[in-house]
């Protein structure tokens, strides 16, 4: 298995694009989370996924951001239009989540490492 | 609002010796508790669990103490090996929803 797939792995853009982050979650996972990381903060959980249903969003900061799933093998994060605040690294992991939390956790992807100027 | 704290952003440690890393946290509803581990430009991998049911999981070196009534967990690495150097990062789960990350603490092993 090849893990959970992020792309790209880097992405440098001017402030006020649009910017898209793509995510390919193990296969039979039934759940899928993107994460933000920053130096003060941490891992921050910005959304998550159940059987491609959005089921809490309330960690995404503002309306620039939205997450689609529009099948079991894919995801989106995107920003529009981006802002240099933005910039971090955007972690996507996948589980399977069936009335008990995998003794395994979450499987992360190596992330996308975002910054806009 | 951090229910996962890590207070502790960095440590440092001679090889060889015990490694102690701390994590509190606020949701009495945390019921799963796990440690990940990070290194650079690469995403956290697993490293261990304890379900609330239980105070103490030991696998190799790494052990995990709970402790619910002090809403406080750490991770115990002994032997400390300079290969441990990373960022570790406490995270909790309540009955099966999402799991909720601290700011990590940068573990330095120095041989």
């Amino acid at each position: 298995d090849a893990g959970v797939i992020q792309s790209p792995r880097h992405e440098v853009t001017e402030m006020g694009q649009e910017v898209t982050l793509r995510c390919k979650p193990i296969s039979g996972h039934n759940s899928l989370f993107w994460y933000r990381q920053t130096m003060m903060r941490g891992l921050e959980l910005l959304i998550y996924f159940n059987n491609n249903v959005p089921i809490d969003d309330s960690g995404m900061p503002e309306d620039r951001f939205s997450a689609k799933m529009p099948n079991a093998s894919f995801s989106t994060l995107k920003i529009q239009p981006s802002e240099p605040r933005d910039s971090a690294v955007y972690f996507c992991a996948s589980s399977h989540l069936s009335g008990g939390l995998a003794n395994y956790g979450y499987t992360f992807g190596s992330g996308t490492r975002l910054t806009v100027v | 609002d951090q229910q996962v704290k890590q207070n502790s952003p960095s440590l440092s440690v001679q090889e060889g010796r015990i490694s102690i890393l701390n994590c509190d946290y606020t949701n009495s509803m945390f019921d799963y508790f796990l440690w990940y581990k990070k290194y650079p430009a690469e995403g956290p991998t697993f490293l261990i669990s304890i379900s609330s049911i239980k105070d103490k999981n030991e696998d190799g070196r790494f052990t995990v103490f709970l402790n619910k009534s002090a809403k406080h967990l750490s991770l115990h690495i002994v032997p400390s090996q300079p290969g441990d150097s990373a960022v570790y990062f406490c995270a909790a789960s309540a009955h099966n929803n999402d799991m909720r990350f601290g700011a990590g603490t940068r573990l330095t092993v120095k041989p």
